[in-house]
C-alpha cells in the first residue's frame, strides 16, 4: 500500500530547531509534499521534493531519499505560531502510461511549541 | 489572487438528508481534488477532476457520493441520505497542472458536515 508514517505528536520551546520525519512505504510517488495545517484551517503548502537532497527555504527545510522512503522537516528558530500539524504526503503517481494527481496523506504531526 | 474557496463553511444535516458541497477552485487550476478529513486524521482522498473529466473516483466511500464538475471550473460534491459516519471536513484542492512544475495543490477551508 502507500502507508505514510509521522509521529503522532512533538513538543519543542521557541527558538529551538525540531525535525519531523516521515517514511512511506511505496516507491511509486514522483515526490514528497509537505503541508501545515492550523486547528480548524486548511492545509497550506510547504514544500515539494522531487529529487534527493535538502531543500532550503527560509526557516524551512526538507529533505527526501527516495531510495530508503524517508523525507523530514526541519524547522527552525522556532515560533509559537508554528504550533500546528504537518502532514507528509506522496504524489502524485504515474501508473500505466497515465498521471494519477491525487496525495496520500499521513495523519500529521502535531507539534506544540513551548515559550 | 482569490484562493480556492468552499461553501457552506458548516453544514449540519438530519440523517437520511441529501447534501450539496460546492468548491470554486483557483482560476485557471486544471485539476481538482475532494479530499475527506476525519478528526485528528490527515486528509483522505475522494475524486478528482481535470478540467471537466472525473478520471478517478476510486475513494469515494459508496455510491451515495457524487462529484460533478460540469465545465471544468466549479465542482459540487453531493452526499445522498447522509449517515453520521459522514461526519467529516470536506476539503477541496487545487493546482494548475498534474505533472512538473505547479503540481502543489491549495486548499480550500473546507466544509464542516455534522449528520445528527
Amino acid at each position: 500500500g502507500q502507508n505514510i508514517d509521522q509521529p503522532t505528536e512533538m513538543t519543542a520551546t521557541e527558538g529551538a530547531i525540531v525535525q519531523i520525519n516521515c517514511t512511506y512505504q511505496t516507491s511509486g510517488f514522483n515526490g514528497l509534499f509537505w503541508y501545515q495545517q492550523h486547528a480548524g484551517e486548511a492545509p497550506t503548502f510547504l514544500s515539494y521534493n522531487v529529487l534527493d537532497g535538502l531543500e532550503e527555504k527560509g526557516r524551512f527545510s526538507s529533505f527526501l531519499s527516495r531510495s530508503k522512503g524517508y523525507s523530514y522537516l526541519l524547522l527552525k528558530e522556532l515560533q509559537m505560531k508554528d504550533s500546528a500539524s504537518y502532514l507528509c504526503a506522496g504524489g502524485p503517481r504515474f501508473d500505466r502510461g497515465s498521471t494519477l494527481g491525487r496525495l496520500y496523506f499521513g495523519r500529521g504531526t502535531q507539534l506544540t511549541v513551548w515559550p | 489572487g482569490a484562493g480556492v474557496s468552499q461553501s457552506p463553511r458548516y453544514k449540519v444535516a438530519k440523517r437520511g438528508q441529501d447534501v450539496a458541497l460546492r468548491c470554486d477552485p483557483i482560476s485557471g487550476h486544471v485539476s481538482l481534488f475532494w479530499y475527506q478529513q476525519a478528526l485528528g486524521q490527515g486528509p483522505e482522498f475522494l475524486t478528482y477532476f481535470q478540467n471537466e473529466a472525473q478520471l478517478d473516483k476510486s475513494g469515494l466511500p459508496s455510491d451515495r457520493f457524487f462529484a460533478e464538475r460540469p465545465e471544468g471550473s466549479v465542482s459540487t460534491l453531493k452526499i445522498q441520505r447522509t449517515q453520521q459516519e459522514d461526519s467529516a471536513v470536506y476539503l477541496c484542492a487545487s493546482s494548475r497542472n498534474v505533472r512538473g512544475a505547479g503540481t502543489e495543490q491549495y486548499f480550500g477551508p473546507g466544509t464542516r458536515l455534522t449528520v445528527t
